[in-house]
C-alpha cells in the first residue's frame, strides 16, 4: 500500500544550526502537506505543496517538493528555540479524503 | 473563527469501560477526521466524515465507532477499552477533506 518514509527520526541540533527533514513516498503525489506539532500541542499546519518542483519560504522555512512529486523537503535555516517540535508530512491516499503521515522529524535544540 | 473544540480534555477509564469523545469543528467545515496518537506510533487515521456520511476508515476494530450530526459536530466512542486504548485522540477540521487540516487540542485518554 501507499507509504511515506519520513527521516531522520531525531536531529539535534545547537541553537543557530539548520535543521532539514525528508520525506519520501512510494507513489506519485498530488500534494504534500506539512505541519508542526510543538511538545505537548496538536499539529499545526504550515504549507501544502502541489506544483512539481515548487519551492515555498516562510520566513526561516523552504519548503520543496521534487520534480517527481514523490519527495519533498523541509529546510529551516537557523534554528530557535521556537522551532522546538515535531514536523510531519502528509499525503493524500488516493481518495484524497484521508492522509497518510510520515513518523515526524523531531527536532531538538542543544542546551 | 473559533477553532476545533474538543472535550474533554483529559479523561481517565478502565479496562472495559467506554468512552465517548466530542469535536466541534471550524464554521463552515465539514469534513472531520480522527486520529488516534502514541509515542510509538505516531499519527493513525481513525475515520473521516463529511456531511454525515463516513467516507473513509482506518485499520482500527469495530470497537471503535464515529458519527457526524447535521452541524457537523461529530463523536467517537470506544467500547471495552483497552490498556492499548491509552493515547492522545485528535479531531481534524476541513472544508474539503485531506486537505490543510485544522486540529484540535486531542483527548488524552489513560486507561488503567
Amino acid at each position: 500500500g501507499q507509504q511515506v518514509m519520513q527521516i531522520p527520526q531525531y536531529q539535534h541540533v545547537q541553537e543557530g544550526e539548520d535543521f532539514t527533514t525528508y520525506c519520501n513516498s512510494s507513489t506519485t503525489l498530488s500534494n504534500i502537506q506539512w505541519y508542526k506539532q510543538r511538545p505537548g500541542g496538536h499539529p499545526v499546519f504550515l504549507i501544502q505543496l502541489v506544483k512539481s518542483g515548487e519551492v515555498k519560504k516562510q520566513k526561516r522555512l523552504t519548503f520543496q517538493f521534487g520534480e517527481a512529486k514523490k519527495n519533498s523537503s523541509l529546510h529551516i535555516t537557523a534554528t530557535q528555540t521556537t522551532d522546538v517540535g515535531t514536523y510531519f508530512c502528509a499525503e493524500p491516499m488516493d481518495s484524497n479524503y484521508q492522509l497518510i503521515w510520515g513518523a515526524g522529524t523531531k527536532l531538538i535544540i542543544k542546551p | 473563527k473559533a477553532g476545533v473544540t474538543q472535550t474533554p480534555r483529559y479523561l481517565i477509564k478502565t479496562r472495559g469501560q467506554q468512552v465517548t469523545l466530542s469535536c466541534s469543528p471550524i464554521s463552515g467545515h465539514r469534513s472531520v477526521s480522527w486520529y488516534q496518537q502514541t509515542p510509538g506510533q505516531g499519527l493513525q487515521f481513525l475515520f473521516e466524515y463529511f456531511s454525515e456520511t463516513q467516507r473513509n476508515k482506518g485499520n482500527f476494530p469495530g470497537r471503535f465507532s464515529g458519527r457526524q450530526f447535521s452541524n457537523s459536530r461529530s463523536e467517537m466512542n470506544v467500547s471495552t477499552l483497552e490498556l492499548g486504548d491509552s493515547a492522545l485522540y485528535l479531531c481534524a477540521s476541513s472544508s474539503e477533506g485531506g486537505q490543510k487540516l485544522f486540529f484540535g487540542s486531542g483527548t488524552q485518554l489513560s486507561v488503567l
